[in-house]
């Protein structure tokens, strides 16, 4: 049972335009959410994370929203660049398990059409 | 600041045989972590080590996969004998010390791909 699903496999987007990727999650424990991007043959790198007590964290073009009550986050990237091609991973851990796993995705390919 | 490294990058065997992954975290750094990532799908975690001790095993498929961090620092997974079913990439992360509640992000390595025949 996949406990953090991003349900679109790609997303195609011009160049300058706002790129939405979506994530949901089904464990209500979960309160910390990162998002992590991924180029062929490199490991994922962080990008932006949240915990439940926002609803909102910006970092430049990239901002992540998130509405526990409906256990959907989002990640907005705005402008969109051609180097923002590349698989993106929502993960989601509950920090007080006492451990520190990070549940993933599956990922979403996003292409930035020039 | 020296990012994870992994090695090989690419290994290809039979099944049956078995197989070794090698990696260094981020100096400094006290949990480490294996993760699968079989195609198509997200990262899943195998093994988690605080230090040198063992965190969370609870996905690693005991009778065939063993990890080990002997002195805290290096890592090794070995998985025997491997079946087909285990090509994947094997990424090696790492972070610091989780402090309170504060979550300290993970850092990734480029990974290993294995191709089982």
């Amino acid at each position: 049972d996949q406990q953090v699903k991003q349900n679109s496999p790609s997303l195609s987007v011009q160049e300058g335009r706002i790129s939405i990727l979506n994530c949901d999650y089904t464990n209500s424990m979960f309160d910390y959410f990162l998002w992590y991007k991924k180029y062929p043959a490199e490991g994922p790198t962080f990008l932006i994370s949240i915990s439940s007590i926002k609803d909102k964290n910006e970092d430049g073009r990239f901002t992540v929203f998130l509405n526990k009550s409906a256990k959907h986050l989002s990640l907005h990237i705005v402008p969109s660049q051609p180097g923002d091609s590349a698989v993106y991973f929502c993960a989601a851990s509950d920090p007080n398990s006492g451990n520190t796993p990070l549940v993933f995705g599956k990922g979403t390919r996003l292409s930035v059409i020039a | 600041e020296a990012g994870v490294a992994q090695s090989p990058r690419y290994k290809i065997i039979e099944k049956r045989q078995s197989v070794a992954f090698w990696c260094n975290p981020i100096s400094g750094h006290a949990t480490l972590y294996w993760y699968q990532q079989i195609l198509g799908q997200g990262p899943k975690l195998l093994i988690q080590f605080q230090n040198n001790g063992v965190v969370d095993d609870s996905q690693l498929p005991k009778d065939r996969f063993s990890a080990e961090r002997l002195k805290g620092v290096d890592s090794t997974l070995k998985i025997q004998p491997a079946k087909l079913e285990d090509s994947a990439v094997y990424l090696c992360a790492s972070s610091q010390t989780r402090t309170g509640w504060f979550l300290h992000e993970q850092y990734f390595g480029p990974g290993t791909r294995l191709t089982v025949t």
